[in-house]
């Protein structure tokens, strides 16, 4: 069953702007990850942040998570238009059980 | 990093052939590997947990006769798509995880199945 549900479902953007991109889970969770698929391909791990964290940052990315709201946010800075792409929040209940993912956001990100 | 490679990477069969795809582990030995099934334009769905030498999990909903997985050895596990029909045309990604409680799993590039 998805345990994400990120939202918006579909984003479209100007170069230059910033993108959020929400996700919602519905039980405790060991870790969740943020991972992007272009169109048609495989999948690609941007981030990875713990349930004892609260933010993390790499490159343009930055990531919150707020486990008393079961939810987490992901920031695309100064966005471009190879930013354009599905993102995915997965959830893992622990470290032994598999990763389940969200329904997605499509983002467009125009030049 | 850890590579996860799968093969073929897209097929086309007649409807009620068989279909296997393979999901291997290039440079490191996977105590467990998943499955997952993407339909376009959806997200992944968790097809089975396998674990190396024992029966694979099965998610709700997934007939274990219709998709049958292998992991006969620490390096590859093989997926077979059996009596093919229309409805099974979907993207197929295996991923690969290292070690019981990492957190980490290695996703293959996925292989497109279209059954005619």
């Amino acid at each position: 069953s998805q345990q994400g549900e990120e939202d918006p479902q579909a984003l479209s953007i100007q170069e230059g702007e910033n993108a959020t991109m929400n996700c919602s889970y519905k039980t405790s969770i060991n870790n969740l990850q943020w991972y992007r698929q272009n169109s048609g391909r495989g999948l690609v791990h941007l981030i990875l942040i713990r349930s004892n964290e609260r933010e993390k940052h790499s490159g343009r990315l930055r990531v919150t998570l707020d486990t008393s709201k079961k939810s987490s946010s992901l920031l695309i800075t100064a966005s471009r238009a190879a930013d354009t792409a599905s993102y995915f929040c997965a959830t893992a209940l622990t470290g032994n059980t598999p990763l389940v993912f969200g329904k997605g956001t499509r983002l467009s990100v125009i030049a | 990093g850890a590579v996860v490679s799968q093969h073929p990477s897209w097929v086309i069969c007649k409807s009620g052939t068989s279909v296997k795809i393979e999901c291997r582990s290039l440079d490191f030995q996977a105590t467990t590997m998943f499955w997952y099934r993407q339909f376009p334009k959806q997200s992944l769905m968790l097809m089975a947990t396998s674990n190396e030498g024992s029966k694979a999990t099965y998610e709700q909903g997934v007939e274990k006769d219709k998709f049958l997985i292998n992991h006969a050895s620490l390096t590859l596990s093989t997926l077979t798509v059996t009596s093919a029909h229309p409805e099974d045309s979907s993207f197929y990604i295996c991923s690969a995880r290292l070690a019981v409680n990492t957190d980490t799993q290695y996703f293959g590039p996925g292989t497109r199945l279209t059954v005619l």
